[in-house]
This record gives C-alpha cells, structure tokens and sequence, in this order.
C-alpha cells in the first residue's frame, strides 16, 4: 500500500498551527500510525490508529482521518517539535511508511 | 524499560555477507512479533521483515531472498542475516517491537539503530 505524505518539508514559527497530511493508495481504515525522528535517533511512536496519542506525548499533538486521508495536527508548534514526522499504515504487510515530512523552526 | 538494542554492522563489499543481532529487554519476547525497518542515507524509512511470535516470516520485495530474519526466544534475540549484499543496501537498520496498541499494530519501541555500509 503506497502511502503519500505531504508537504515534503515545511518551516513554521513557535506557536504556529501545523498540518500534515497523509493519504494511503487504498482504504485502510484507521490503522495508520505516526512517527517523529530527529536526526541520528531512532524514530518515536506519537499517534496509533489515526487518532489515539500515545502515553507520554503532549496533548498539542492529534491525529484524525479515515479510509484514506489523514492528518497529523501539531496545536501550538514548540522548539522542541522539529524533526521528521513519517507515516505509517499497519492494515497490510509490508507495513509501509510515507516518504516523511521534514519540519524545521523559523 | 522495555529496550531493543541492535549490533552486527559495519562495512562490508559488495556481494558480501552481515548477520545483525537485536537483543530484547524488559518483556516477555516471546510473545511479540520483531521486525526489521532500514533508512538509507538522507532517506525515508523501509520496513523490509517481520518474524511473527509462531516464526512466521515476512519481507519486502527488495531483500526477499537475499535476507532471512530469524529469532532465538532462549536469547531473547532477532537476527537479519544478509547476503549478496548491494550498494543500495547501505543503510542504518533498526530492530523494533511489534507491539499492539488498542487494537492497532505498532513499532514501540525502536533501537538505536546500526550502520552497513556496503562498499568495494
């Protein structure tokens, strides 16, 4: 399943609202997870099953969607927030990621 | 602490071999699947294998039959064993625990990763 994340990169200021999206090559229901990387460490589980924060991650951070379109929301973008954020569909083996969204701070 | 730790890479020339290890800690390994995801350099991240808890496995297309990922519950350790390495199999791979949250199937945790670089 081809997963499409957009945009590729982005630069926003602290405070800012952040949207990025998602869209998988079919209908995988909710079963779409999100994950945060900073440069040279390993990727961490922010959002499981489209809409559900995983435990330790701050509220500012949402998901939502279904079928084949999904966003990852980012409330109030803190400096603490740049990274890669890449998505990930687990409705199909092989469980494939997006290409990633790289969010710098302005 | 739940923790996956991966070791086994470093440098090695095309059309060569490279077996990784991933030792597990703070839960019961047995009872969970372990996969394999790589990201090569300034690249996005490539699931390519999967052990199930009943040894079941899976892989991409892109190492299928080049790769074989096996486990050891006694050890609590996953192996990748790699062969007719390629160039574009440079990459830093990660272990991580397939685990389920709610009902959704999940990577948590991830290890900190291990460089192959595959180079004459």
């Amino acid at each position: 399943i081809q997963m499409t994340q957009s945009p590729s990169s982005l630069s926003a200021s602290v405070g800012d609202r952040v949207t990025i999206t998602c869209r998988a090559g079919q209908r995988i229901s909710t079963y779409l997870n999100w994950y945060q990387q900073k440069s040279g460490t390993a990727p961490k589980l922010l959002i499981f099953g489209s809409s559900n924060v995983q435990t330790g991650v701050p509220s500012r951070f949402s998901g939502s969607g279904s079928g084949t379109d999904f966003t990852l929301t980012i409330s109030s973008l803190q400096p603490e927030d740049f990274g890669t954020y890449y998505c990930q569909q687990s409705y199909s083996s092989p469980y494939t990621f997006g290409q990633g969204t790289k969010l710098e701070i302005k | 602490d739940v923790q996956v730790a991966e070791s086994g890479g470093g440098i090695v020339q095309p059309g060569g071999s490279l077996r990784l290890s991933c030792v597990a800690s703070g839960f019961t390994f047995s009872e969970y699947w372990m996969h394999w995801v790589r990201q090569a350099p300034g690249e996005a991240l490539m699931w390519i294998s999967r052990v199930n808890n009943d040894g079941t496995t899976t892989y991409a297309d892109s190492v299928k039959g080049r790769f074989t990922i096996s486990r050891d519950d006694a050890k609590n350790t996953v192996y990748l064993q790699m062969n007719s390495l390629r160039d574009d199999d440079t990459a830093t791979y990660y272990c991580a625990r397939g685990a389920t949250a709610g009902t959704w199937p999940v990577l948590d945790p991830w290890g900190p990763g291990t460089l192959v670089t595959v180079s004459s």
